[in-house]
């Protein structure tokens, strides 16, 4: 069936670095997609979106990066800090009445 | 201006018994889900409701759970006759009208069955 997978169940990197979390989609179908942040104990917190009609989109620090070819979205975290330490999911919205599917979410911890 | 609401934030329960679970969307938002997540996993999709209808109730078990968002007050997630299976954190969204696809998250309820 249709999934949201991730390559990697957790990512350590040191403050300051760069972060790179890395998400394959099945669905060639799905035409907006969604990372969001999850703190323990917390609800998803909305990072960044894009559509199917982009191949890239930055915000503040984060930049989500598509490739439609491979079905493959990235986010990228620029100058991690400790602060960024959570769960990150990404989502995909199945065009099915507008539920999002989500991944199993990659853990990022940030090393001082 | 307030986010999601959802309370209780923690729920113990005996098995057998019913839990509620209820979420206030963000003012202005006319459409609710409703989300399960074990530890360590993903969120699952449970059931997609505007006001006063179920619009996608494809990932709610058939028996047991019900949901429903009413013309007043806030959307209600039903569990009847709780089973251990039934632990989890339970998340509502919610989204704007005109921008369906983005769904802002409530802080969860934690439902615990003994």
């Amino acid at each position: 069936g249709e999934s949201v997978g991730l390559h990697l169940p957790t990512l350590s990197v040191q403050e300051g670095d760069n972060s790179i979390i890395n998400c394959a989609y099945s669905n060639s179908a799905s035409d907006y997609f969604i990372w969001y942040k999850q703190e323990s104990g917390k609800g998803p917190q909305f990072i960044i979106d894009i559509r199917s009609n982009m191949d890239k989109r930055q915000g503040q620090r984060v930049t989500v990066l598509l490739n439609k070819t491979v079905k493959h979205l990235s986010l990228q975290i620029a100058a991690t800090q400790p602060g960024d330490s959570a769960v990150y999911f990404c989502a995909e919205n199945s065009g099915n009445n507008n539920d999002m599917r989500f991944g199993a979410g990659t853990r990022l911890t940030v090393k001082p | 201006n307030a986010g999601v609401m959802q309370n209780p934030r923690h729920l113990v329960r005996r098995r057998g018994q019913e839990a509620r679970l209820r979420c206030s969307p963000m003012k202005g938002h006319s459409h609710v889900y409703w989300y399960r997540q074990l530890p360590e996993e993903g969120l699952k999709f449970m059931v997609y409701l505007q006001k006063e209808n179920i619009i996608d109730e494809s990932g709610m078990p058939k028996e047991r759970f019900s949901a429903e968002f009413p013309k007043e007050g806030p959307s209600i997630l039903r569990i009847q006759q709780v089973v251990r299976g039934d632990s989890a954190a339970y998340f509502c969204a919610s989204s704007p009208p005109r921008q369906q696809e983005t769904q802002y998250f409530g802080p969860g309820t934690r439902l615990l069955v003994l």
